[in-house]
């Protein structure tokens, strides 16, 4: 069965400064990744998708993440935290029939 | 369009009393979802529909029902709710095959006393 952990449950960063979270995932076949992000009291968005090609991806609001498949990871970066990135951040696998597995998710305080 | 949306937003229930959540959606997705969410665990499956007369278990469908009888919506029944329920739940909504974005509602707040 495919399992997701990340890591760190919370992380504080400065407002400028970088931030990398960490997923790990755990699948038999070629995964299919995804960063979400849930603001407070709200839903939650797609920040990006991995499902096949280049292993660096692009997302909205600056985000990027990386799939490593030697390390079983699909980490996200952004080079400059803004206030408004305050939010927990969630990094599903996805199972046959579009099924969502979720890790614990990670929720990031920015300091002003 | 209002996307996915979820009646009603809170509502506290005494054990042993029943509720319905309904999901809302405006996109013609064929999929649907329920999810509850409970601290350090992320979300958590409990039923979803690959169409409009079907449905099928999750992750944690205990003490759970659904019903998908038109296209674009999708209810979770409580028949008799407990404190374990406590919860905000989510649903979301997705086309089908591999690697869909699958888009959320606000969430319901739940709580059993």
């Amino acid at each position: 069965a495919q399992s997701v952990t990340q890591p760190d449950i919370h992380i504080t960063v400065s407002e400028g400064a970088s931030l990398e979270l960490r997923c790990n995932y755990s699948y038999g076949a070629t995964p299919y990744l995804f960063w979400y992000v849930q603001s407070p009291g709200q839903g939650l968005q797609l920040l990006l998708k991995y499902f096949s090609g280049d292993t660096l991806v692009q997302g909205i609001k600056g985000f990027e993440a990386e799939f490593k498949r030697s390390q079983s990871s699909f980490n996200l970066r952004k080079p400059s935290v803004h206030w408004s990135d305050a939010a927990e951040y969630f990094c599903p696998v996805e199972a046959a029939g579009n099924k969502l597995t979720f890790g614990g998710g990670t929720r990031v305080l920015v300091k002003p | 369009n209002a996307g996915v949306t979820q009646t009603p937003k809170f509502r506290v229930l005494k054990t042993g009393q029943s509720m319905t959540l309904l999901c809302a959606q405006d996109m013609n997705h064929e999929y649907m979802y329920w999810y509850r969410q409970d601290p350090g665990m992320g979300l958590r499956l409990i039923h979803y529909s690959v169409g409009e007369g079907t449905t099928a278990k999750g992750e944690v469908p205990d003490g759970y029902n659904v019903s998908r009888l038109k296209k674009q919506n999708f209810l979770l029944g409580l028949e008799s709710a407990a404190p374990s329920q406590t919860s905000v739940y989510f649903c979301a909504s997705s086309d089908p095959g591999g690697a869909e974005t699958q888009y959320f509602g606000p969430g319901t707040r739940l709580l059993v006393l």
